[in-house]
């Protein structure tokens, strides 16, 4: 059974702290990495796919890393801001080509003015 | 924004009836998705659509059934819908290219009493 984990549950920082999010997936049949920005009462909005192991990308104040070997991925935010404040989710493609995704249940970030 | 619509937005119905969600995309894109979300879950996949006439089951695919006849237009069917399938549901698009970001629509609330 593919499982994808993401730590901590929630997170309350704030405005200016730096933080960071964990997503474990499988380190077999890997092909992509997706992290995904879902605001209340608004839909998911795609911030990185990664499909290199090492492979960083970068957004702004938001950033990733992949370990593929291992299977983790980090979610670094930069001097939070308010609006950062959303549920963070991981998504593993374990279907190619499909893109078929098993998602983690998400990091909630709330940061406080 | 990516042109995609879900209808209703909000549905309550009965058990034992059948209900029909509508995802309609207007960016030509080949891969449709139909997700439901739950607290404590992730987003859950359970159909897609690779193609006019082509889908395939997800991971939570009994109780439901889908139909694509045309590339716009992606509809997922609750043929005696119950309880346990009070949910939000989420379509998604994708492009040809593999490994590309999944755009989302705005959801439909559905509850089943």
């Amino acid at each position: 059974i593919l499982n994808v984990e993401q730590s901590p549950q929630s997170l309350h920082v704030q405005e200016g702290d730096s933080t960071n999010f964990t997503c474990s997936f499988p380190s077999s049949n890997f092909y992509a990495l997706h992290w995904y920005r879902w605001e209340t009462a608004k839909s998911p909005e795609a911030l990185f796919v990664m499909t290199l192991n090492g492979d960083e990308k970068k957004k702004g104040r938001i950033s990733a890393t992949l370990n593929t070997k291992e299977g983790y991925s980090y979610l670094y935010i930069k001097g939070s801001q308010p609006e950062d404040s959303a549920t963070y989710l991981c998504a593993f493609n374990y279907g190619g080509a499909t893109n078929k995704l098993i998602f983690g249940t998400g990091t909630l970030l709330a940061v406080q003015p | 924004d990516a042109g995609i619509t879900q209808s209703p937005r909000h549905k309550v119905t009965e058990t034992g009836t059948p209900v029909t969600l509508r995802c309609h995309q207007t960016e030509n894109h080949r891969y449709m998705y139909w997700y439901r979300q739950d607290p404590g879950h992730g987003l859950r996949l359970i159909h897609y659509s690779y193609g006019v006439k082509d889908t395939d089951k997800g991971e939570v695919s009994d109780g439901y059934s889908v139909s694509r006849s045309k590339t716009e237009d992606f509809l997922l069917t609750l043929e005696s819908a119950t309880s346990s399938q009070t949910s939000v549901y989420f379509c998604a698009i994708k492009g040809t290219t593999t490994n590309e970001k999944l755009f989302f629509g705005s959801g439909t609330q559905l509850s089943v009493l």
